[in-house]
């Protein structure tokens, strides 16, 4: 079964102080692994898709980096704008479905 | 803005009612649209997948009669809460597949808060 783990569950930083947020996956075979970005009351906003190990892509102040068994979503210099749920899913080889972890909840302080 | 319109974005009603939530992709055809429902501080949970022009695919231990998903055209789904009681309260959010000219995505609506009173 596809297993998406986050983690740290909550982070608190200052502006400014950069930090990386993680994602671990067990899958049988990736066809994707998805970073969104959630507010409040909203449903998640698409910000990358990775498809093999040693991919990375960037966004801002954003850059997310994918190996075998996990993912880091990298935030550089974070201002507090960036302040929101970040989720990581994954999708199987041949499954339509997208498969959610809980979520990283970031908080940047002024 | 929004790839994925979704609406009402917010719904009280009362005990025994049904409730009908819309999902409009609006520049892509979406041949297969998702339906996920978010429990606080839960990730997002796949109640079904819609498909156009047949029937939706159930998670287990989603009743598919409480839950009816219709699929009417390549850019509208729709999910109706039938006969909601309280336990039904939650985020209900739609997705929608583009294989287009962006590559493959997945574009999320913006969510539907269902409370039952």
């Amino acid at each position: 079964e596809d297993q998406v783990t986050q983690s740290p569950e909550a982070l608190r930083l200052q502006e400014g102080e950069s930090s990386s947020l993680n994602c671990s996956y067990t899958v049988s075979g990736l066809r994707g692994l998805f970073w969104y970005r959630q507010d409040p009351g909203k449903g998640p906003e698409f910000l990358f898709t990775l498809y093999s190990a040693g991919e990375e892509k960037e966004k801002e102040r954003l850059k997310a980096t994918l190996t075998k068994k996990e993912s880091f979503l990298h935030i550089t210099a974070p201002k507090p704008e960036d302040s929101a749920t970040y989720l990581c899913a994954v999708q199987d080889d041949g499954s339509e479905k997208l498969v959610f972890g809980k979520g990283t909840k970031l908080t940047v302080n002024p | 803005g929004a790839v994925v319109s979704q609406h009402p974005s917010r719904v009280i009603c009362k005990s025994g009612t049904s409730v009908k939530i819309e999902c409009r992709s609006l520049d892509f055809q979406a041949t297969t649209m998702f339906w996920y429902r978010q429990f606080p501080k839960k990730s997002l949970m796949l109640m079904a997948t819609s498909n156009e022009g047949s029937k939706a695919t159930y998670e287990q231990g989603v009743e598919k009669d409480k839950f009816l998903i219709n699929h009417a055209s390549l850019t509208l789904s729709t999910l109706t809460v039938t006969s909601a009681h309280p336990e039904d309260s939650s985020f209900y959010i739609c997705s929608a597949r583009d294989r287009g000219r962006r590559g493959e995505k997945l574009f999320f609506g913006s969510g539907t808060q269902l409370s039952v009173l």
